[in-house]
């Protein structure tokens, strides 16, 4: 059964500084995997995803992510954190058939100003 | 192009109460799946609907139930409601054929349940 782990319940980060949230996974094939963003109140936004090929993937907003199958991680990243992006993240792992994701607990980012 | 649509946006009941939610899918999407958030949780899996039948399910009991309508519009019904079902629901919709499929996420209903 696929699982996801997101070892950070909550980050806080200084505008301006570099960001990785740390995303683990269990599935025993190829996994689809996804980042997803919750404002406070909203719905889930797709920020990036990874099926194959390149392991590092571009997002919306200035995210990345990085696949590395041997550790089993999908850690996301970005270079420089702006007060807007304070939010929940959602790490996501999908299976093809049946298309139902199983998500992370989530990890709150908060920006200092 | 609209995207995913939920209604209603809050929703109050009372426990033993039955409640109806209702999603319009991303336009040209055919499959829906439904999430239940809780507070402070990630959102679970309920169950997911194409061509207009249940195709899987999470680990719910039968007080939810769905349907999906001819024009890939769904539902989700909850009867005999507890107070833990109190939660964000989420509808999402995809694409059956999709090369690189994902999901789109509604706003969601915020159920409370009293």
């Amino acid at each position: 059964a696929q699982s996801v782990t997101q070892p950070d319940i909550h980050i806080t980060v200084s505008e301006g500084a570099s960001l990785e949230l740390r995303c683990n996974y269990s599935y025993g094939a190829t996994p689809y995997l996804f980042w997803y963003v919750q404002s406070p109140g909203q719905g889930l936004q797709l920020l990036l995803k990874y099926f194959s090929g390149d392991t590092l993937v571009q997002g919306i907003k200035g995210f990345e992510a990085e696949f590395k199958r041997s550790q089993s991680s999908f850690n996301l990243r970005k270079p420089s954190v702006h007060w807007s992006d304070a939010a929940e993240y959602f790490c996501a792992v999908g299976a093809f058939y049946g298309q139902n994701f199983v998500f992370g607990p989530g990890t709150r980012l908060s920006v200092l100003p | 192009d609209a995207g995913v649509t939920q209604s209603p946006t809050h929703l109050i009941k009372t426990r033993g109460q039955q409640v109806t939610l209702r999603c319009s899918p991303k336009s040209g999407h055919d499959t829906v799946s439904w999430y239940q958030q809780a507070l402070g949780q990630g959102p679970q899996f309920i169950f997911q609907y194409y061509e207009e039948e249940e195709r899987q399910r999470g680990n719910f009991p039968d007080r939810f139930s769905g349907h999906q309508f001819p024009n890939y519009s769904s539902e989700l019904n909850v009867n005999a409601l507890l107070l833990g079902d109190s939660a964000l629901y989420l509808c999402a919709s995809s694409l059956e054929t999709s090369e690189f499929y994902e999901q789109y996420f509604g706003p969601g209903t915020r159920l409370t349940v009293t």
